[in-house]
């Protein structure tokens, strides 16, 4: 069975300092995807950075960059240079290559920007 | 270019009481996945409409049922309410194409019931 891990309910940071969180998950599927999702107080789900499994580069989107360690199944989403419009809830998800649509959460860790 | 929309923002029902929740996928998007959130927990899948039907389900009872009409948009329908069912539903659309499959999330429709 699929399942995604977040194993911090909730860290804070700093404004300008750099944050890492963490997820992991249990899969024995060879191709999938991994995604971070942002949901912030307003409530919608935005995508923050994806992940193929068969990539060996960690994916980067401006200040937000992956730690993927496929061997480990650990997915961490590092923010640089925190903003506090980062403030929110992260999701971890998952997803099957052939089971195109369904996503696995994580039960996501909140994030709290210090000014 | 419209995202995805939900209708409504806020229900309030009564136990026993039956529900329609209302979704419109993003622009040119062909496939719509429901899921409920409970306060402090992430997303869980309960169905996916692609081509009118129902493709895929997650581990919801058959009170949760949906439908999927000719132009995409999408209706989730909740019978026989219990306080359990108390959460956030969300709409996400994507293509069917896998290799283009990213999902884009509606701005969901808080339900809850007394």
């Amino acid at each position: 069975a699929q399942t995604v891990t977040q194993s911090q309910p909730e860290m804070s940071v700093q404004e300008a300092e750099t944050v890492t969180l963490s997820c992991t998950y249990d899969t024995s599927e060879s191709d999938y995807y991994l995604f971070w999702y942002k949901q912030p107080p307003s409530r919608q789900m935005i995508l923050v950075i994806r992940q193929e499994a068969y990539k060996q580069q960690n994916a980067t989107e401006n200040r937000f960059s992956v730690n993927f360690q496929k061997a480990a199944k650990s997915f961490s989403l590092k923010i640089s240079d925190s903003q506090l419009g980062d403030a929110a809830m992260y999701f971890c998800a998952y997803r099957v290559e052939y089971n195109f649509n369904k996503f696995y959460f994580g039960s996501g860790t909140k994030l709290n920007v210090k000014p | 270019d419209a995202g995805v929309t939900q209708s409504p923002t806020h229900l309030i029902k009564t136990r026993g009481q039956q529900v329609t929740l209302r979704c419109s996928p993003k622009s040119g998007h062909d496939t719509v996945s429901w899921y409920q959130q409970a306060l402090g927990q992430g997303p869980q899948f309960i169905f996916q409409y692609y081509e009118e039907e129902e493709r895929q389900r997650g581990n919801f009872p058959d009170r949760f049922s949906g439908h999927q009409f000719p132009n995409y948009s999408s209706e989730l329908n909740v019978n026989a309410l219990l306080l359990g069912d108390s959460a956030l539903y969300l709409c996400a659309s994507s293509l069917a194409d896998r290799d283009r499959n990213e999902q884009f999330f509606g701005p969901g429709t808080r339900l809850t019931v007394l």
